[in-house]
């Protein structure tokens, strides 16, 4: 089944600031948003933001998301070291009456 | 708090099935769905589907339909992942998660590896 877009990874600068995507279509993303993941080698992933624009406890103010038309984004100002692993966006597919993932961003902290 | 605690690593042969627990505690179990979550090695997140710990109604990834089953134990706050007519492509860890709007808390993943 269809999935949602996202490009595989991106490299930065410690301190810059990065700018992830994720693109679906009008029955999901456009419909409902999407949530962001970001998870470790290793590890679980963990939430970071909610389809609904609100934040997890504990979650720092350097991550803020947005939405235009089908496609969310995920904005990390002053990237620290911790920021490196891999970002997952997910959301519900009304027409699929599934849960999407995307493939995921790969981020590296140089 | 709440904790998600999944069963141990299972090896299987092909063509079998397989069978993989998760306990929850911290929170009333029947309140909120929880989802299983696959990822194969060095692969991204895979979705198979949801259970409704209260009514025990399941919706299943169309890819699994037929071959997956959910159930749940509601006297141990448990839910259970069958997977039958296993293939090496069913390697992977399974994850189950908790949905409160979204995927809030997850479990430590188990690793099931199927291997002749």
């Amino acid at each position: 089944q269809a999935g949602l877009t996202q490009p595989p990874s991106l490299s930065y600068d410690l301190g810059e600031t990065a700018t992830l995507t994720c693109t679906g279509n009008r029955y999901n993303v456009g419909h409902g948003g999407a949530a962001w993941l970001h998870q470790h080698r290793g590890h679980p992933p963990k939430l970071l933001s909610y389809r609904n624009g609100k934040w997890p406890s504990g979650i720092p103010e350097r991550f803020s998301e947005s939405r235009s038309g089908d496609t969310a984004s995920l904005t990390i100002t002053g990237l620290q070291a911790e920021d490196e692993g891999d970002f997952y966006c997910t959301s519900w597919d009304s027409s699929l009456s599934a849960w999407l993932f995307g493939g995921g961003t790969k981020v590296t902290v140089l | 708090q709440v904790q998600v605690v999944q069963s141990g690593a299972e090896v299987k042969e092909p063509g079998a099935s397989v069978r993989v627990s998760c306990k929850t505690s911290g929170y009333i179990f029947t309140d909120y769905y929880l989802h299983w979550v696959r990822q194969a090695p060095g692969q991204g997140l895979e979705w198979v589907g949801l259970i409704n710990p209260d009514l025990g109604n399941t919706n299943y990834a169309q890819k699994f339909r037929g071959r997956v089953s959910m159930t749940r134990d509601t006297s141990r706050s448990t839910v259970y992942l069958e997977l039958s007519s296993l293939t090496s492509e069913d390697t992977a860890v399974y994850y189950c998660a908790r949905e409160v709007n979204d995927f809030d808390y997850w479990g430590q993943g188990t690793l099931v590896t199927v291997s002749s």
